[in-house]
């Protein structure tokens, strides 16, 4: 178990530019979930895969975001046209595939930053 | 999702037990009660969940209330590295969790 990665950690961009995170969750968990936290905030959930279906999405992802899971392993969240508002941590998380909400168990990677300039 | 309502901020002192209150009235009979917390830099991390009796694990004891509106995480001996935020979730037969503002720990030497 090497547990969730993310890349890069930090990443400091002009506005307007394109950037892409990537998550490489635990490799025998199904379901990728991503999320995005300010300072001071709880996460806030963006949206999740289970294999390589995108099964739920919330209004916090703008047209501008786009996250995909092609194989099913790791995923990749992309945000066009960034703006300043979007400066935040992004963290991924995964989940093995188990039965009942009690064992919604998910393990985190360290997240990435974005500062947008 | 059940709102969950913590306390924005609790101190307590090293190697001395600390509870976390939770409240959660609106929770249905299905719902689970998960707790995570954010260690400085690092993403959340499961520390305990339960649904109806109460829990124990190497990290910390989960007690709920016989009526299930409230719940206590419970360290048994702080240290330092326990400093975090903490969450508590209500889980609603939903597939993701929602986070909400939790309660700071403060650890003092």
């Amino acid at each position: 178990d090497t547990g969730v990665s993310q890349d890069p950690r930090h990443k400091i961009t002009k506005r307007g530019q394109n950037v892409t995170f990537r998550c490489d969750p635990i490799s025998e968990h199904n379901r990728l979930y991503w999320y995005r936290q300010t300072l001071g905030q709880g996460p806030e959930f963006l949206t999740y895969f289970q294999n390589e279906a995108q099964l739920e999405k919330s209004r916090l992802l703008s047209d501008r975001f786009s996250a995909e899971r092609p194989k099913g392993s790791f995923s990749t969240l992309e945000i066009q046209r960034t703006e300043q508002g979007d400066s935040a941590m992004y963290l991924c998380a995964s989940r093995r595939r188990t039965g009942g909400s009690g064992a919604n168990v998910l393990t985190f990677g360290a997240g990435s930053r974005l500062t947008v300039l | 999702d059940a709102k969950t309502t913590q306390p924005n901020s609790m101190e307590s002192n090293e190697e001395e037990p600390v509870h976390l209150p939770c409240n959660h009235s609106t929770i249905s009979g299905t719902d689970y009660i998960h707790w995570y917390r954010q260690l400085p830099s690092q993403g959340p991390e499961y520390v305990i969940h339960g649904l109806t009796s109460n829990v124990n694990n190497r990290m910390a004891s989960l007690a709920i209330a016989e009526d299930r509106k409230s719940s206590t995480l419970i360290l048994h001996r702080a240290t330092l590295r326990d400093a975090a935020v903490y969450y508590c979730i209500v889980l609603q037969g939903a597939q993701k969790l929602v986070f909400g503002q939790g309660t700071r720990l403060t650890i003092n030497p």
